[in-house]
């Protein structure tokens, strides 16, 4: 089974340039999230997908993250404009359902993002 | 609000050396328990969990019991290997409230 794919790998701007990341989650995958994941934190979700709709964006800045999941597939996230502290690695997850206490998420390889 | 306090890293053991990383968590409701491992260069990937008290998770020689009493999760393994060198990251979801939680990782290095 293919895991979750996600593109480019690496990415390097400058401040105020838009920027945007690609997630293919597992096929048949319902849930679909994207969490940043700041050096030496762990991993805080942005948004979560339930199909093509949003159950939970609210720690998503909205004056410059967006987030679309048009056929309830794959997932674009974008920034613009880029600020230097949003350099971080973008990590995209998917579960068969909405998470449960016994659901497991599967998470890409991430996109690292560096800001300058 | 919910949260996983665990041990600072980094962490450096000699191959066979008996690991323990602890986590501790704080959660308004009854969390599920997980602990997750980064390797190098790859995304997080679901080592074990636990959800329910006294459950125990155990995967690849890693175990840890979810203690409600001392409200812990903490990670051991008997034996270390090189290969084990990543970074582990505990977390938890409370049912109803779905992002999960994760601490902020503790990188362990095993040498030879």
């Amino acid at each position: 089974e293919a895991g979750v794919a996600q593109s480019p790998r690496y990415k390097i701007i400058e401040k105020r340039q838009s920027v945007a990341f690609w997630c293919n989650p597992i096929s048949g995958h319902a849930t679909l999230y994207w969490y940043q994941q700041i050096l030496g934190q762990g991993p805080k979700l942005l948004i979560q997908f339930q199909n093509n709709g949003v159950v939970d964006d609210s720690q998503l800045p909205k004056d410059r993250f967006s987030a679309e999941r048009l056929k309830g597939v794959d997932s674009t996230l974008k920034i613009q404009p880029a600020k230097l502290e949003d350099s971080a690695v973008y990590l995209c997850a998917s579960s068969p359902r909405l998470a449960g206490p016994t659901d497991t998420q599967y998470f890409g390889p991430g996109t690292r993002l560096t800001v300058l | 609000g919910d949260s996983v306090t665990q041990m600072e890293g980094p962490v450096t053991l000699s191959e066979e050396a008996f690991l323990t990383i602890n986590c501790t968590y704080t959660a308004t409701g009854y969390p599920s328990l997980f602990w997750y491992v980064q390797y190098p260069g790859e995304g997080l990937q679901l080592l074990l969990k636990a959800t329910k008290a006294d459950d125990k998770g155990s995967n690849k020689g890693f175990e840890a019991t979810y203690r409600k009493e001392t409200t812990s999760f903490h990670l051991e393994k008997g034996s270390v290997q090189v290969s084990d060198s990543a970074v582990y990251f505990c977390a938890l979801l409370v049912p109803g409230n779905t992002p999960l939680v994760f601490g902020k990782g503790t990188r362990l290095s095993v040498i030879a």
